[in-house]
C-alpha cells in the first residue's frame, strides 16, 4: 500500500539554524499539506501547496517558513531561523485530486527539537 | 469558527468490551469528518470518514462512527476492543463549504485496552 513517508524522523538543531524537513507523497496524489502537533496539543494545520504553489497557508506560517517540491517527487519544508517555540512535530500529508473529498493521508512525522 | 472537540484525554476499557471514543464538532455547513489513529512512532493512519449518506459509518480494523448532526458529534466505535486497538486517536473536520482544504483536528483521545 503506497504511503507517505518523511525525513528524518528526529531533527535537533540549535536556535537560529535553518531546517529542511523532507516528505515524499503518495506518486499520485496532487494536493501536499504540512501540518504541526506541538508536544501535549493539537494537530495544526500549516499549509497545503497545489500546482507548484501555496494554495492556503495558517497565521503560524510566516516568513520564516517556505515549501518547495524541487522534483517530481519530493516535498520540503523549510524553517529559515529555527526559534524555540518551533519545536514540534511535523507531519506531511497529500490526497488525490480536487474532488473536494478526498482523504488526506499523512506520514510518520519529524520530530523537530530546536535548542 | 470551524472546531473539533474531544472530551475525552484518555479512554479505559476491558479487552472484548464495546468502545466509544467522543467527537463533537462545530462548522457552519455541512461537515466532513474523519477518524486517524496514531500508533508510537507511527504517522496518522486514516480509518474512515463520513462524507455524505449513511450516518453509520464502517472504516478499519472493525471501527465504525455515527455522524449525528442533531448532536453535531461522530463518535467511533467498536463492539470488541482488542488490546492492540490501544492508541491515540484523532477527530478531524474540514467544512466544505469554507473554501479550505484543510483539516481542523481535536486534542486527541488516548485509548487503552486492557487485557
Amino acid at each position: 500500500e503506497p504511503e507517505v513517508t518523511q525525513t528524518p524522523s528526529h531533527q535537533v538543531t540549535q536556535m537560529g539554524q535553518e531546517v529542511i524537513l523532507r516528505c515524499v507523497p503518495i506518486s499520485n496524489h496532487l494536493y501536499f499539506y504540512w501540518y504541526r502537533q506541538i508536544l501535549g496539543q493539537k494537530v495544526e494545520f500549516l499549509v497545503s501547496f497545489y500546482n507548484n504553489e501555496i494554495s492556503e497557508k495558517s497565521e503560524i506560517f510566516d516568513d520564516q517558513f517556505s515549501v518547495e517540491r524541487p522534483d517530481g517527487s519530493n516535498f520540503t519544508l523549510k524553517i529559515r531561523s529555527t526559534k524555540l517555540e518551533d519545536s514540534a512535530m511535523y507531519f506531511c500529508a497529500s490526497s488525490d485530486g480536487g474532488a473536494g473529498t478526498d482523504t488526506q493521508y499523512f506520514g510518520p512525522g519529524t520530530r523537530l527539537t530546536v535548542l | 469558527a470551524q472546531s473539533v472537540a474531544q472530551p475525552e484525554d484518555q479512554v479505559n476499557v476491558a479487552e472484548g468490551n464495546p468502545l466509544t471514543v467522543k467527537c463533537t464538532y462545530s462548522v457552519s455547513g455541512n461537515p466532513y469528518l474523519f477518524w486517524y489513529v496514531q500508533y508510537p512512532n507511527r504517522g496518522l493512519q486514516f480509518l474512515l470518514k463520513y462524507i455524505t449518506g449513511d450516518n453509520l459509518v464502517k472504516g478499519s480494523y472493525g471501527f465504525e462512527a455515527e455522524f449525528n448532526k442533531s448532536q453535531t458529534s461522530f463518535h467511533l466505535k467498536k463492539p470488541s476492543a482488542l488490546v492492540s486497538d490501544s492508541a491515540l486517536y484523532f477527530c478531524a473536520v474540514r467544512d466544505p463549504t469554507s473554501g479550505t482544504y484543510k483539516y481542523i483536528f481535536g486534542t486527541g483521545t488516548r485509548l487503552k485496552v486492557l487485557a
